[in-house]
């Protein structure tokens, strides 16, 4: 079964400057997706960020990146100039390419932005 | 508005009652899911339907959890006798293909959340 980790719970920024959160995954399927999920005190999930695995470039959305290692099973989410607006949690999810695709989501980062 | 929508928001009810949530899904998307939320937790899988068929249910929902989808539109989850260990927000999601691809994504509604007494 695949499973998704998260090991910080909280995380902390300055306005403005640069935060990293971590995620790691297991599976032993090759093809896969991986995205980052946002959901705002309102608890909407949007979609931030998704990366396809067979492609070594990482994916870029403006301020948001990625940093994934497949070998390392690593999926590291970057948001440059953080805004007050980023402040969220922020959940790291998987999904196959087959079968049901439904989404395994890690337990999150909440994510708090300081003026 | 053409995004997902869930009814009611927010419900509060006694152990032992009967609760129905609603999943309205973008127009024409083909899957819809059914994911619960405990506090604290990420999302995790309940159920999905393709069109009317319910093809996958998660070990998560006992027998006292039935969802529906008549004709491909609309869903409905319904709890029975529903237990305090039920609380949690009910999160829908509905995707515009059968098929994989990187940009089969779901969207998701804003939740139900419900309080069990």
């Amino acid at each position: 079964a695949q499973t998704v980790t998260q090991s910080q719970p909280e995380m902390s920024v300055q306005e403005a400057e640069t935060v990293t959160l971590s995620c790691t995954y297991d599976t032993s399927e090759s093809d896969y997706y991986l995205f980052w999920y946002k959901q705002p005190p309102s608890r909407q999930m949007i979609l931030v960020i998704r990366q396809e695995a067979y492609k070594q470039q990482n994916a870029t959305e403006n301020r948001f990146s990625v940093n994934f290692q497949k070998a390392a099973k690593s999926f590291s989410l970057k948001i440059s100039d953080s805004q007050l607006g980023d402040a969220a949690m922020y959940f790291c999810a998987y999904r196959m390419d087959t079968g049901r695709r439904a989404l395994t989501f890690g337990s999150g980062t909440r994510l708090q932005v300081q003026p | 508005d053409t995004g997902v929508s869930q009814n009611p928001r927010h419900k509060i009810t006694k152990r032992g009652q009967n609760v129905t949530f609603r999943c309205d899904p973008i127009s024409e998307h083909n899957r819809l899911y059914w994911y619960r939320q405990t506090l604290g937790q990420g999302p995790e899988f309940l159920t999905y339907f393709q069109n009317e068929a319910q093809l996958e249910k998660s070990r998560l929902l006992s027998d006292r959890f039935s969802a529906e989808r008549p004709k491909g539109s609309f869903s409905t989850l319904e709890i029975q006798r529903t237990e305090q260990g039920d609380s949690a927000m009910y999160l829908c999601a509905s995707s515009p293909s059968t098929s994989g691809g990187f940009y089969n994504e779901q969207f998701f509604g804003p939740g139900t959340r419900l309080t069990v007494l």
